[in-house]
């Protein structure tokens, strides 16, 4: 069975530090792996993706995934914060059988501080 | 953004009653998703749909019923709501494909309390 791990539910960094969330998978077979970031009071708008294409995925906002098999890990990085990036941010995978259902981490909350 | 509306979008309801939510989409794709979000869950999947008429149970379906009679909206039902389905609610849709299938656009949600 598929699950997510989002080591740590809250991160807090300074404004200009480097981003790291962290996300581990299980997975019987070559995953589909994304993370997608909430803000307050709003849905979920999708930050990247991979899909067995390049292992390091770039995505919206300046935010990059590396994708390791050898650590079934999927972590998210930006390499400079900003006040902005303060949001819940959610790993999720799928292995797209019949049922296409994302499995969701819980989260983790992201605070910027100046 | 993708087409997504969801409605209502706040809801204050008593236990016991019957509610249904409505997620409407401008995207013309197959499949459409129901998850609710709880603090310390994540997201879970209540229902999906891969078609017109074509529905499957998620994670979490006890107490909910679905129904897509045309491709742009997908219902959710409460038959008796109770207290432990305060939530948000999010609708999701996602194109034919095997890539395209697997990634899933979120509507704004729709947050409701039962009381």
């Amino acid at each position: 069975a598929q699950s997510v791990t989002q080591l740590g539910s809250h991160v807090s960094v300074s404004e200009g530090a480097l981003v790291l969330l962290r996300c581990n998978y299980s997975s019987s077979v070559p995953p589909y792996l994304f993370w997608y970031v909430q803000y307050p009071n709003q849905g979920l708008q999708l930050l990247l993706k991979y899909t067995s294409a390049a292992t390091l995925v770039k995505g919206i906002n300046g935010f990059e995934a590396e994708f390791k098999k050898s650590e079934t890990s999927f972590h998210l990085t930006k390499p400079s914060a900003h006040m902005s990036d303060a949001a819940e941010y959610f790993c999720a995978v799928s292995e797209d059988q019949a049922g296409t259902a994302l499995i969701f981490g819980k989260g983790t909350t992201l605070s910027v501080s100046s | 953004d993708a087409g997504i509306t969801q409605s209502p979008r706040h809801k204050v309801t008593e236990t016991g009653t019957p509610v249904t939510l409505r997620c409407h989409q401008t995207e013309n794709h197959r499949y459409m998703y129901w998850y609710r979000q709880d603090p310390g869950h994540g997201l879970r999947l209540i229902h999906y749909s891969y078609g017109v008429k074509d529905t499957d149970k998620g994670e979490v379906s006890d107490g909910y019923s679905v129904s897509r009679s045309k491709t742009e909206d997908f219902l959710l039902t409460l038959e008796s709501a109770t207290s432990s389905q305060t939530s948000v609610y999010f609708c999701a849709i996602s194109e034919s494909g095997t890539a395209n299938r697997v990634t899933q656009y979120f509507g704004p949600g729709t947050r409701l309390l039962v009381l």
